[in-house]
């Protein structure tokens, strides 16, 4: 079945800078991976999603970029402010097997330092 | 915007207790889903369950768990006799029946969790 490593566990970077968080997923047959983002107690929400029929997505500060062939998949958070600390999320699925499940990444613990 | 809720927020049992979370799905969502993640680890799928019957459960969906649909709007889930290592935060998610679009799928939804304690 589908796994997803994803990298680094934690990253803590300067408000303003860049993040970059990384995930590798198994199953080739994958075609859909959303970001979920979850803030301390709260349920996990998606803030960007890609389907393997592109290879890069952009929403204001945020992009996910997708190689189909190498099987990777990041997110890319610019000028990062205090309000993007949270856990992120990624997750990947086959959409076109009935049960709809995503599998995911084992979380990234995003600091931003004022 | 609607929003996936889920009751209790937090259930603490004995072992080998019964325990039912339940969550109201979006409203025009069809497809419903429990995820589980133990702290410090990975949201881990659980079930998914469309048209009144399951589609997908994981290994650790195994006898000891059900889910039902009980009316128009519940969606739960039943733990027979819990143990120790059920100890988890329980989500339910919902997404609509858009699920073969071509070259993706749809979102899902989760809702804010049961946190669940097993004594």
């Amino acid at each position: 079945g589908e796994n997803v490593e994803q990298h680094p566990s934690t990253l803590s970077v300067q408000e303003g800078d860049s993040a970059v968080i990384k995930c590798t997923y198994s199953d080739s047959a994958s075609n859909y991976f959303p970001w979920y983002k979850q803030e301390l107690g709260k349920r996990p929400q998606l803030i960007i999603d890609i389907r393997s029929n592109v290879g890069e997505k952009k929403d204001q500060r945020i992009a996910v970029t997708l190689n189909k062939t190498a099987k990777h998949f990041s997110l890319h958070i610019t000028e990062t402010q205090p309000e993007d600390s949270a856990v992120y999320f990624c997750a990947a699925r086959n959409t076109m097997e009935y049960g709809n499940k995503l599998v995911f990444g084992a979380g990234t613990i995003l600091r931003v330092k004022s | 915007e609607p929003e996936v809720t889920q009751t209790p927020s937090h259930q603490v049992t004995q072992m080998g207790q019964e325990v039912i979370l339940r969550c109201v799905p979006i409203s025009n969502h069809l497809y419903f889903y429990w995820y589980r993640q133990i702290l410090g680890q990975k949201v881990e799928f659980l079930v998914s369950f469309y048209n009144n019957e399951i589609s997908e459960k994981s290994e650790i969906f195994d006898d000891q768990f059900s889910v039902e649909r009980p009316d128009g709007s519940n969606f739960t889930l039943k733990i027979r006799s819990t143990k120790l290592e059920d100890s988890a935060m329980y989500f339910c998610a919902s997404s609509e029946e858009t699920f073969r679009l071509a070259g993706g799928g749809d979102t899902q939804y989760f809702g804010p969790g049961t946190r669940l304690t097993v004594l």
